[in-house]
């Protein structure tokens, strides 16, 4: 189906392990979007890439590594999981920078135990 | 520092009431407003969207600006129990050059009431 894909959808992981979470993409859109969703954070930013190769930090980028060989896909890694890593993390993706509208992705939920 | 204000809730009305649903921030840089909605589990998906100061209409939605204030509202006519999600209000600066992501709202929980 077209649209912004995330998988998996659910994941259960141990401190100390390396997850990666995959997002993609059909629609060919240049920027693309990593969120994760707490309670009584709201939406927050981890890393945003305009373009394959680009890639750059947001708000909350420490723990997390991204990358973006092709443009369809942008994988998050957690290196090594810590408990404060549990949350719901979306992908999104945007035309261009200048696009109000983010498409999001149906999200991946994490628990780190 | 970036700050989006927005009552969490949850805001339970009775089907066919009006609803007010409103965020306040502090940057005066902030020159996009968006309104996502969110079923549980699902991913946000936009509602509304506007760049100036007014009100902007669709459907049963209205999106009011108020920049001088730094206040947004979202309001919904004749109000349905499909409309019960969470409602997160969005902004962001004008980027000539990058990227940037959106500030977000902590998003207010609206239960409508059959």
């Amino acid at each position: 189906d077209a649209g912004i894909t995330q998988s998996p959808r659910y994941k259960i992981t141990e401190t100390g392990r390396q997850v990666t979470l995959m997002c993609h993409q059909t629609w060919s859109h240049s920027y693309m979007f990593w969120y994760r969703q707490d309670l009584g954070h709201g939406l927050r930013l981890i890393y945003y890439s305009a373009a394959a190769d680009i890639t750059d930090k947001g708000e909350v980028p420490d723990g997390y590594v991204v990358s973006r060989s092709k443009t369809e896909n942008f994988p998050l890694t957690l290196e090594s999981a810590t408990r404060s890593q549990t949350s719901v993390y979306f992908c999104a993706s945007s035309v261009n920078s200048l696009q109000e509208t983010q498409y999001f992705g149906p999200g991946t939920r994490l628990l780190v135990l | 520092q970036k700050e989006v204000e927005q009552d969490p809730g949850p805001l339970s009305v009775p089907e066919g009431a009006i609803v007010s649903l409103n965020c306040t921030y502090s940057n005066s840089a902030f020159q996009y407003f968006m309104w996502y909605r969110q079923y549980s589990r699902k991913g946000p998906e936009l509602l509304m969207y506007t760049y100036s100061s007014g009100n902007k209409e669709d459907g049963r939605f209205t999106a009011q600006v108020d920049k001088s204030s730094k206040y947004i509202s979202l309001f919904i006519r004749d109000s349905q129990p499909s409309d019960s999600a969470t409602y997160l209000c969005a902004m962001r600066e004008y980027s000539g050059g990058g990227a940037d992501g959106l500030t977000f709202g902590k998003g207010t929980h609206l239960i409508i009431q059959p």
